[in-house]
């Protein structure tokens, strides 16, 4: 499984952009790359997935570089409600079982 | 629809019991993952059933073992409790569609071991 590696925290004020980076230098050519949000006492909600280049969707884009050893999540114009912990999720689909690994993910915090 | 339904919402035990969580996933998902998330830490994978069958289990000790039954809805069952089990334990499910894949999960079980 690739290891992932993400900022243990981030702050932001209201209304900024917010690009969270996670970090996967062994990534392997079936590996997806899968973004999810949390909430305190919930379960991990899915916000993005992608392979390559760029995904957006409508709550978030995904930047993925040609080498994939690295991709940002981008989360345009944050709200309060957005502070949360993201995690990063590297890894080939879940029909083959190998999405299965959450690192400790990045608390974001968003200040008014 | 319904989402993910796990229960109960919260257990306490006391170290050496045994305890059975329930999740039922969202109609038509086929596999139930099982997750444990300590206090302020990250997930870790638990246990993958799919089709009724175990298809993968993460790196936990056999007192920790589970099913799924022909509905798709899966147990997860917990021996001799210790004081580190205290957690909250979340259930997903998933559904490859369309080239994404995405895992639902539930409200999750709060387990507390005293």
């Amino acid at each position: 499984l690739a290891k992932t590696t993400q900022p243990i925290s981030m702050d932001s004020y209201e209304g900024q952009e917010v690009n969270i980076t996670c970090s996967h230098n062994n990534i392997a050519t079936n590996d997806y790359i899968t973004w999810y949000q949390q909430f305190p006492s919930q379960g991990p909600r899915f916000i993005i997935q992608g392979y390559k280049t760029k995904v957006t969707n409508e709550v978030a884009s995904l930047f993925i570089p040609a080498d994939r050893k690295s991709s940002t999540l981008s989360l345009p114009r944050v709200s309060l409600s957005d502070t949360a912990v993201y995690y990063c999720l590297v890894g080939a689909p879940l029909n083959a079982g190998n999405m299965l690994t959450f690192g400790g993910g990045t608390r974001l915090m968003v200040k008014p | 629809e319904a989402g993910v339904t796990q229960s109960p919402t919260h257990l306490i035990k006391t170290r050496g019991q045994q305890v059975t969580l329930r999740c039922s996933p969202i109609s038509g998902h086929t596999s139930v993952y099982w997750y444990q998330q300590a206090l302020g830490l990250g997930l870790q994978f638990l246990l993958w059933y799919d089709e009724g069958e175990e298809r993968n289990r993460g790196n936990f000790p056999p007192r920790f073992s589970g099913r799924q039954f022909p509905n798709y809805s899966s147990e997860l069952n917990v021996n001799a409790l210790e004081l580190e089990d205290s957690a909250l334990y979340l259930c997903a499910s998933s559904l490859f569609l369309a080239g994404v894949d995405e895992q639902f999960f539930g409200p999750g079980t709060r387990l507390t071991v005293l």
